[in-house]
């Protein structure tokens, strides 16, 4: 069981948009950044988003985020196709002398 | 830019030691700006955070993994390492690097299955 909580489904049509909703705690969200991947099938995650709401230099407009107390969220407006993969939110947690977590994994279905 | 390459056995048995090495290009392990990390992805599974390292030495573990798994750095081969004791059929998994403590670039990836 993940320390950060996601559902495990998300999917939406082209053009849609679409949320993404990871669940903390004051540990670990509460009290540092938040970073979203990618993972497309057969390949390595990629970062989407990083200190809650950056976009990397190549990531689409398309993609956004946002943090608010022990909760995040990735927003995807103009779904393609091509974004059909698995998202992952991650955080420091400052408990247990520090580590890093991560949340189980959404898998976005484009329909 | 900075490229990670991670490498070693593909297959380790019951009980014996899993090492990997990753390879850092375009960048230098001994910078005072960056961790490197070590994560893996059981076949079908989500992410899991093994731990990271600092030039100097300085690591962080998984409370889970943190008796079994030792990381170490070699900044004239500008390489870090993981070694992963004892492992079962439980450590089978594609296990990456990245740089950062908060990971940010990866590497590609390399699957090691352990098997009896």
């Amino acid at each position: 069981q993940s320390v950060l909580t996601q559902p495990p489904s998300a999917s939406g049509t082209p053009g849609q948009r679409v949320s993404i909703f990871c669940s903390g705690s004051t540990s670990n969200i509460g009290s540092n950044y938040v970073y979203w991947y990618q993972q497309l099938p057969g390949t390595a995650p990629k970062v989407l988003i990083y200190r809650n709401d950056q976009r990397p230099s190549g990531v689409p407009e398309r993609f956004s985020g946002s943090k608010s107390g022990t909760s995040a969220s990735l927003a995807i407006s103009g779904l393609r196709s091509e974004d059909e993969a698995d998202y992952y939110c991650g955080a420091w947690d400052d408990s247990l002398s520090g580590h890093w977590v991560f949340g189980g994994g959404t898998k976005l279905t484009v329909l | 830019q900075v490229q990670l390459q991670e490498s070693g056995p593909g297959l380790v048995k019951v009980s014996e030691t899993l090492s990997l090495t990753c390879t850092v290009s375009g960048g230098s392990v001994r910078t005072e700006t960056f961790f490197w990390t070590w994560i893996r992805q059981p076949p079908g599974k989500g992410l899991e955070w093994i731990g990271n390292i600092y030039y100097t030495g300085t690591t962080k573990y998984s409370p889970s993994l943190k008796s079994r798994v030792t990381i170490s750095v070699d900044t004239a081969k500008n390489q870090f390492f993981l070694q992963l004791s004892s492992v079962t059929a439980a450590d089978t998994a594609v296990y990456y690097c990245a740089r950062g403590s908060q990971p940010k670039v990866w590497g590609q990836g390399t699957l090691v299955t352990v098997s009896s």
